[in-house]
């Protein structure tokens, strides 16, 4: 079965730096991959998934994230933070060889600091 | 396009009371899906449909919990009898077609239950 880790429950980050969440995957087959943002008292937004092709996958609001096979991961990054940024944020993942279901991680805190 | 719907968006009852939750996704998507979202942790699948028919309901507690989707279209997520645990925001998404593996869901704003 498949599964997802955020290895950071809280990330600080200042105002105007990069930011990185992190997330990592097990899959048995071919790996999709999704990230989501939730602000407080609404439901997940997409923002960006990796499906095949180019590694380095671009979303909205200026994110990205970069697929690394070899590493089982799908880091989301944004050059410049800001305060609106500060959310949670979900990976997710489907894998080929298991049907339908959609595995999210737990979320990652994220605040930008002014 | 209008987004997915739910309501109500929030629902205080006591244990061994029962609650129903509705779920209009956007027109014209195949696919609907139910998601149980405990504090402090990522949303867990309940149940998915695919038009009116069950694709996936293995995470669904089914001593308690039941979901609907006569027409194809809205749906509704009911919880008999609740327990303190099902304390939790469902959350209702939906996507365009056949539930293909690379289909991007689109989530409502959820329900959140109080159980007391």
């Amino acid at each position: 079965a498949q599964s997802v880790a955020q290895p950071e429950d809280q990330v600080n980050v200042a105002e105007g730096n990069p930011l990185t969440v992190k997330c990592t995957y097990s899959v048995s087959g071919n790996p999709y991959l999704f990230w989501y943002v939730q602000y407080p008292n609404r439901g997940l937004q997409f923002l960006l998934k990796y499906i095949t092709g180019d590694n380095l996958v671009k979303g909205s609001y200026g994110f990205e994230a970069e697929f690394n096979k070899s590493q089982t991961s799908f880091h989301l990054k944004k050059p410049s933070a800001l305060v609106s940024d500060s959310a949670l944020y979900f990976c997710a993942v489907r894998d080929d060889n298991y049907g339908q279901n959609f595995v999210f991680g737990p979320g990652t805190r994220l605040s930008v600091l002014p | 396009e209008a987004g997915v719907a739910q309501s109500p968006r929030y629902k205080i009852i006591e244990k061994r009371q029962s609650v129903a939750f509705w779920c209009n996704p956007i027109s014209g998507h195949a696919t609907l899906y139910w998601y149980q979202q405990i504090l402090g942790q990522g949303p867990k699948l309940l149940i998915q449909f695919q038009n009116n028919g069950v694709v996936d309901d293995s995470q669904l507690p089914k001593d308690r919990f039941s979901a609907e989707r006569l027409k194809g279209v809205d749906s509704t997520l009911k919880i008999q009898p609740a327990k303190l645990e099902d304390s939790a925001v469902y959350l209702c998404a939906s996507s365009p077609g056949g539930a293909g593996r690379q289909e991007t869901q689109y989530f409502g704003p959820g329900t959140r239950l109080l159980v007391l």
